[in-house]
């Protein structure tokens, strides 16, 4: 079958840098994204990654590792309105996007 | 910046009636989808469009669930009758594909929060 998993819940301090990670395991592989969702509101996309390597986008990151199904999200000097769930998705050899449950980031002054 | 359309942005019904969710996908973007989200997962998809063709409704409750999208442009989801566990939020998102090197990122409208009493 096909996986994705994420940590549930990690907390992070105002100013700091957090690293949330994602491994997947799908068959094929057609690209990785995350995606940022606050609480009510729809996902917003982040970034995607299909080679590997780091993709930098301000003060957000996103690693791949195709070789060890592995993605990760770095975010750093953390702000408050970081505060969200953050969602791992890959679009698998048929071009369907399969969602990882999402890891919930909470930011503490 | 072109964004995805949805209305209404909530909805409280009765168990047993029927509820209809709007979406208007991004100009231009050829594949709709929408999905339900329960607190705390993923998005799952409850069907996907390419024009207006369906292309998965593999995990949508046909008993009593239905989605169209006829001209190929905006799109309709309808439950009915609606049940206590349909309680949820209903997204939307389009895209424009894979096509002259497009990386078919799925862009989301603001959802549709279904409460089923």
């Amino acid at each position: 079958g096909q996986n994705i998993d994420q940590p549930t819940e990690m907390t992070a301090t105002e100013g700091a840098i957090v690293q949330i990670n994602c491994t997947y395991q799908t068959s094929g592989f057609n690209g990785l994204f995350w995606y940022q969702q606050h609480a009510g509101e729809a996902p917003t996309f982040l970034s995607y990654n299909v080679l590997d390597g780091l993709e930098e986008k301000g003060r957000f990151s996103s690693f791949l590792s195709r070789s060890k199904g592995y993605s990760y999200l770095l975010l750093k000097e953390l702000q408050m309105k970081d505060s969200a769930s953050y969602l791992c998705a890959v679009l698998d050899s048929n071009y369907q996007l399969i969602w990882g449950a999402g890891t919930k980031l909470i930011i503490k002054p | 910046e072109a964004e995805v359309a949805q209305s209404p942005r909530y909805k409280i019904t009765e168990k047993s009636q029927a509820v209809a969710f709007w979406c208007d996908p991004i100009s231009g973007h050829a594949t709709l989808y929408w999905y339900r989200q329960i607190l705390g997962q993923g998005p799952e998809l409850l069907v996907q469009f390419q024009d207006e063709s369906v292309v998965d409704d593999s995990q949508l409750p046909k008993d009593r669930f239905s989605a169209e999208r006829l001209k190929g442009v905006d799109s309709t989801l309808k439950i009915q009758p609606a049940e206590l566990g349909d309680s949820a939020m209903y997204l939307c998102a389009s895209s424009q594909g894979v096509s002259d090197g497009g990386t078919d990122t799925q862009y989301f409208g603001p959802g549709t929060r279904l409460t089923v009493l």
